[in-house]
């Protein structure tokens, strides 16, 4: 089983409606978890970060984590076509490095 | 603003040179660095972790001896792809983590003919 798992998509949302990208993780000593948000061509951009559960936003992004589920998941409120992209989930464990998924491949559709 | 930086951003070379990539933390001093590859279509693979003043250590399935990593200062890290081949095609990007926050470099696009 792979530590990180993300459906890898694609994933198409309409323009203005909320896209809900889903990530699980098989380690229950993890400590620190991320969104990466990667244009095509381009490297990983840090969207969010989130340490405890429950909920935390960031204008339009909100991160949930559900550590008992061993859950998180990255909302994205008012999709607009800039936020077509692939997006990372990352877990760091307890060694100190990041985990990475596969990646979820968004579109949002004009 | 820009965390890391990295250079060239794009190398095309000819098979069997040897080809180095700079990367550069900016502000900050990063004992720690990583080299990610990336083929089309992946996910991010790590390659390697280098240390400020000791050896790197590789992640299985990487030869040390193909992809040299320096780490000499706590501002600059160098991974130097000796004797490339097309196969080594590929996009690297080092990252490192100024306050417990992985930020990645640009990523440079390498292109062995």
């Amino acid at each position: 089983q792979k530590e990180v798992e993300q459906n890898s998509g694609p994933l198409s949302v309409p323009e203005g409606a909320i896209a809900s990208l889903n990530c699980t993780y098989s380690d229950r000593v993890s400590q620190s978890f991320f969104w990466y948000r990667q244009y095509s061509g381009k490297s990983p951009e840090l969207i969010m970060s989130i340490y405890s559960n429950g909920d935390k936003e960031d204008g339009r992004f909100t991160a949930q984590l559900n550590k008992a589920s061993q859950y998180v998941s990255l909302l994205i409120r008012d999709s607009q076509p800039s936020d077509s992209a692939t997006y990372l989930c990352a877990v760091l464990f307890g060694n100190e490095k990041l985990t990475f998924g596969t990646g979820t491949r968004l579109t949002i559709i004009p | 603003g820009a965390v890391v930086s990295q250079h060239p951003s794009w190398v095309i070379c000819k098979s069997g040179t040897s080809v180095k990539i700079e990367c550069r933390s900016l502000d900050f001093q990063a004992t720690t660095m990583f080299w990610y590859r990336q083929f089309p279509k992946q996910s991010l693979m790590l390659m390697a972790t280098s240390n400020e003043g000791s050896k790197a250590t590789y992640e299985q399935g990487v030869e040390k001896d193909k992809f040299l990593i320096n780490h000499a200062s706590l501002t600059l890290s160098t991974l130097t792809v000796t004797s490339a081949h097309p196969e080594d095609s590929s996009f690297y990007i080092c990252s490192t983590y100024p306050r417990e926050t992985q930020y990645f470099g640009p990523g440079t696009r390498l292109l062995v003919l």
